[in-house]
This record gives structure tokens, sequence and C-alpha cells, in this order.
């Protein structure tokens, strides 16, 4: 099946720091999205891309549809402690809309 | 702005036992689906739903799983005769159309299979 691998699967990082990860897949995605998963709670969408080489930004952060439909990055600027989380990159590959999501790149954040 | 809500939050159950997961999806929603996150693991797909028949399910989807819309509000998941590896969070998704209509998740039902 479909499998999408983010990086890195955790990273620390000082408050105010820039943050970047990525997430790769071996197929071909229609749109891509980003969740942020809190600790107890569902995932919540921060971005969503529905074109090849699409960058949307929202707030302070930013994440592109990459120009193969196979690759995807979010960035945030600036981190502050309330970022820290699960990321979950995901794809929809069309037809009935199931959502294929990444492996997740747990965040920490140091005051 | 509107949510999906998913009752109950947490559930504890025998092995052997039939539970039943509930979700109440964005109203004017009209695709529906359940996803599963074994603890710390990724979040997996297990079914969508539209037009009152399921659309999609994967192999996690077995006989054991069902799901229903009984009325114009609420979409549930049941499994029959939970498993010890049922234990997980079960989250409820909605979406209002097709490609370009994102999922919008509810906080999920814990369940712990005993």
């Amino acid at each position: 099946g479909q499998q999408l691998n983010q990086s890195p699967q955790s990273m620390f990082i000082q408050e105010g720091e820039d943050v970047s990860m990525n997430c790769t897949s071996s197929s071909i995605f229609n749109t891509w999205l980003w969740y942020k998963q809190d600790p107890g709670e569902g995932p919540v969408l921060l971005i969503a891309l529905y074109k090849a080489g699409e960058l949307t930004s929202n707030g302070r952060l930013t994440a592109q549809f990459g120009i193969t439909r196979k690759d995807s990055f979010l960035n945030i600027s600036a981190s502050i402690p309330s970022d820290v989380g699960i990321y979950f990159c995901a794809g929809h590959s069309g037809g009935y809309q199931k959502v294929t999501f990444g492996t997740g790149t747990k965040l920490q954040v140091i005051p | 702005e509107p949510e999906v809500t998913q009752t109950p939050s947490h559930q504890v159950t025998q092995m052997g036992q039939e539970v039943i997961l509930r979700c109440v999806p964005i109203s004017n929603h009209l695709y529906f689906y359940w996803y599963r996150q074994i603890l710390g693991q990724k979040v997996e797909f297990l079914v969508s739903f539209y037009n009152n028949e399921i659309s999609e399910k994967s192999e996690i989807f077995d006989d054991q799983f069902s799901v229903e819309r009984p009325d114009g509000s609420n979409f549930t998941l049941k499994i029959r005769s939970t498993k010890l590896e049922d234990s997980a969070m079960y989250f409820c998704a909605s979406s209002y159309r097709g490609n370009d209509s994102p999922l919008h998740f509810g906080n999920g039902t814990r369940l712990t299979v005993t």
C-alpha cells in the first residue's frame, strides 16, 4: 500500500528557532495535508495543498506541495512552546477521499 | 467553527464484548470516515462511507467491524467481538465533498480492551 515517510522522526529545538520537516512518498498524491496532534486529541488540520508546486502559508507555518507530487515540506518559523506536538503529513490519492497518514514528526520546544 | 464530536471519550470493555463508538459529523458534510491510532503509532485508515454505503475499507476493517448511519446526524462504528489488539484511539472524520475537501477529525474515543 501507499506509505508516507516523514523526517525527522523527532526533534528538539530552542524556542524562537525555525523548524523544517519533510514528507516523501513512492506514490503520487493529488492533495497534501499537514495535521498537528496534541496528546489525547484528534489531528487538527494546519494546511491543505491542492496543486503541485503550491506554496501556502498559515501564520508562522509554510508548506509546499512538491513538483513531483511525491513530497511536501512544512516549515514553522519562530517556534513557541505551544508548537509542541506530533505533526503528520497526509495525502489524498483521489477516489473516495481515503487519506494516508505519514509516520509523524514529534516536535519538542525548549523554552 | 463546526466540530466533529465523538462519544464516549473513553470506553473500557472486556475481550469478546461488542462496542459501539458514536460520532456526529459536521452537519453539511457528505463523506464520513473512521481511523484508528494504536498508542505511539500513526493514524490508520479503517473505512470511508458515502451515500449510505461503504466506499472503501482497509484490511484492518474485517468482518468484526461495521459502520452505520442510523439517522441524519450520527455515524457509528461497531466492533462485534473485541480483541485485545483492538485497543486504540478511534477517530471519526468527515469532509464536505470530493478530492479537494480536507478531512476534519473528532477528538477520538480511547478504547481499552481488557
